[in-house]
């Protein structure tokens, strides 16, 4: 079945920092999401990407989708102590498909 | 607006019982999905209602089940608790296109 992976599983970044994390299916995709859980709340939706080849910023995340519609990044410019939690990808194969989750990143910023 | 309603916040049950957890989806949103996240992971697919019918199901056992009303609202069962039942229960709403999920706050579930 469709699996969907994501490198690394922490990171620690200094605040000022940039950091990236990188989602893989094992499947073509219809489209991704990405979203972001904070300690202790729930998974909140930040974006989704439908293009091969799409990327979209919002204000100083980047959020990209590959060519071939495997694989997806998002990419935070100089992080901040806000941007602490753990982003998931997430993925489905076709647009009424049931939407796969990846293992999750937990990103720490350290003031 | 209100957003995703999920009751109870907390639970703690006994292994061999029944649970219910219950949501709300968020207004405008006729398409419920429900995941189930044990701590450090991702949120697993349970199943997917919509048109209260259950459209997708992830692997989990016939013990999990669900059921979705009219005003869109929906539930789950688990039976025949066990301890590895433990996690945080998550609905998700949207509409049937899904272009990104409301999450509810979840239902914390602890089988002892």
């Amino acid at each position: 079945g469709q699996q969907v992976m994501q490198i690394p599983q922490y990171q620690h970044v200094q605040e000022g920092e940039d950091f990236t994390t990188y989602c893989n299916s094992s499947t073509t995709l219809s489209n991704i999401q990405w979203y972001k859980q904070r300690p202790g709340g729930h998974p909140v939706f930040l974006i989704q990407l439908v293009k091969s080849g799409e990327v979209k910023k919002q204000k100083r995340l980047t959020f990209q989708f590959g060519e071939a519609k495997k694989n997806s990044s998002l990419h935070i410019t100089a992080t901040q102590t806000t941007d602490v939690g753990t982003y998931f990808c997430a993925g489905r194969e076709t647009s009424y498909d049931k939407v796969i989750f990846g293992p999750g990143t937990s990103l720490s910023v350290i003031p | 607006d209100a957003g995703v309603t999920q009751s109870p916040t907390h639970l703690i049950k006994t292994r061999g019982q029944q649970v219910t957890l219950r949501c709300s989806p968020k207004s405008g949103h006729d398409t419920v999905s429900w995941y189930q996240q044990a701590l450090g992971q991702g949120p697993q697919f349970i199943f997917q209602y919509y048109e209260e019918e259950e459209r997708q199901r992830g692997n989990f056992p016939d013990r999990f089940s669900g059921h979705q009303f009219p005003n869109y609202s929906s539930e789950l069962n688990v039976n025949a608790l066990l301890l590895g039942d433990s996690a945080l229960y998550l609905c998700a709403s949207s509409q049937r296109d899904g272009y990104g999920y409301t999450f509810g706050s979840g239902t914390r579930l602890t089988v002892v």
